[in-house]
């Protein structure tokens, strides 16, 4: 069964340290590949997403994830982050059936 | 920019009433989904639909779960005899498409479900 792991569990970092967040999935064939947000009392948001082609994707407020295909991957980076990053991060497979997401990694930024 | 839109924002209910979640997909969309996540935990798929049929479905959405697109609009989950167990928040989302480079979901705002 396709299953998605994330890496941690709650990530805290001061601002301007810049963020990895890890994503692996299991699943031998063609996936999409999403990043989703989840601010406090919001709803999911879409943060980037990967189809084919350049595997290093920028999305939105500077965000980027690389999809590495040899090692299931596709990890979450921001070079600095800023207080209003405080949120869940989910990452999701799509193998165009339905969405699989992880677990989630909450990410607390210290002003 | 269109969206998906959900009410109610919370719903609160006594166990084994029925609770009807309503959304509103994006207009043009013709895939429709509900997810779950119970508060801490992960989004859980729970049902699509398409064609005014499920297409696929969790071991989550047992019977007393039921999906219908009443009109044109409207997508709606129905929860016939709610049990503490299903407090979470309820998510709606829609696609275009079945896949390709339209294949993003966009998600409702999602309906907190509060089963007393």
């Amino acid at each position: 069964a396709q299953s998605v792991s994330q890496h941690n569990h709650h990530v805290i970092l001061s601002e301007a340290a810049s963020l990895e967040l890890g994503c692996n999935y299991s699943y031998g064939g063609t996936v999409n590949l999403f990043w989703y947000v989840q601010y406090p009392g919001q709803h999911l948001q879409l943060l980037l997403k990967y189809f084919s082609g350049d595997p290093l994707v920028k999305g939105i407020k500077g965000f980027e994830a690389e999809f590495i295909k040899s090692k299931f991957s596709f990890n979450l980076r921001k070079p600095s982050v800023q207080w209003s990053d405080t949120a869940e991060y989910f990452c999701a497979v799509n193998n165009g059936q339905n969405f699989v997401f992880g677990p989630g990694t909450r990410l607390s930024v210290l002003p | 920019e269109p969206e998906v839109t959900q009410t109610p924002s919370h719903q609160v209910t006594q166990m084994g009433q029925e609770v009807i979640l309503r959304c509103v997909p994006i207009s043009n969309h013709l895939y429709f989904y509900w997810y779950r996540q119970i508060l801490g935990q992960k989004v859980e798929f729970l049902v699509s639909f398409y064609n005014n049929e499920i297409s696929e479905k969790s071991e989550i959405f047992d019977d007393q779960f039921s999906v219908e697109r009443p009109d044109g609009s409207n997508f709606t989950l129905k929860i016939r005899s709610t049990k503490l167990e299903d407090s979470a928040m309820y998510f709606c989302a829609s696609r275009l498409t079945s896949g390709g480079a339209t294949d993003t979901q966009y998600f409702g705002p999602g309906t907190r479900l509060t089963v007393l």
